[in-house]
């Protein structure tokens, strides 16, 4: 079946640790998308990337870091410069926005601190 | 100005009422509108798109594009206790053409 898959569903980071959301997806899609969403709030770009190899900063990138390697994949690493990673992060793909196409999402991953 | 606003709510209707829900853009250049569904705790699912003027229904849904106004909305007929969750406005276009700009949301309960 093709979708987005993030794993894991759940994380928890300990003080100073780096950890790594993956995003993988089967829908052949260019674009690829990160957004970070808290308690009662609405989503919040932190990466994207419209091309392999190339990714742009969204709203809030300070803290996070991503690659674009393949296109099936686009790893969010969220590092101990984040002070508050405490959210779900959901991970999204489409065409091109250009193209005017919507997006998708994968179940997300919960990430908490220890 | 934010780019994209929704009425956060809670919005309370009885179940079998219409479900009205509205969302404004700032960008007169935007050309495509979509409506996503989330239930707490659960990504967003895409519900309805439209991107010309006038209205788009698919079942219960309706979905009604002012670009004039800058206004698209969300109608929801023979509301149900499943339909509440929390529903975002999004956009593409204009400035933002290489990214979906969504609204924060609004908070529907379907009151059985």
């Amino acid at each position: 079946d093709g979708g987005i898959t993030q794993s894991p569903k759940y994380l928890f980071r300990k003080e100073g640790q780096n950890v790594t959301l993956s995003c993988e997806q089967n829908l052949n899609h260019d674009a690829m998308y990160w957004y970070r969403q808290d308690p009662g709030q609405g989503l919040r770009l932190i990466y994207y990337s419209q091309i392999v190899n190339d990714f742009q900063k969204g709203d809030i990138a300070e803290g996070y870091s991503v690659s674009r390697e393949k296109k099936e994949s686009f790893p969010l690493t969220v590092t101990s410069a984040q002070k508050n990673p405490t959210a779900f992060y959901l991970c999204a793909s489409g065409r091109p926005a250009r193209l005017k196409q919507p997006q998708h999402f994968g179940d997300g991953t919960r990430l908490s601190i220890l | 100005q934010k780019e994209v606003e929704q009425n956060s709510g809670p919005l309370s209707v009885p179940e079998g009422a219409i479900a009205s829900l509205n969302c404004t853009y700032s960008d007169r250049g935007s050309q495509s509108f979509f409506w996503y569904r989330q239930y707490s705790g659960k990504s967003p699912e895409l519900i309805m798109f439209i991107y010309s003027n006038g209205d788009k229904e698919d079942g219960r849904f309706t979905a009604q594009l002012n670009k004039a106004s800058q206004y698209v909305s969300l109608l929801i007929r023979d509301s149900q206790p499943s339909d509440s969750a929390t529903y975002l406005c999004a956009v593409i276009g204009g400035t933002s053409y290489d990214k979906v700009i969504f609204g924060p949301g609004t908070s529907l309960s379907v009151i059985p």
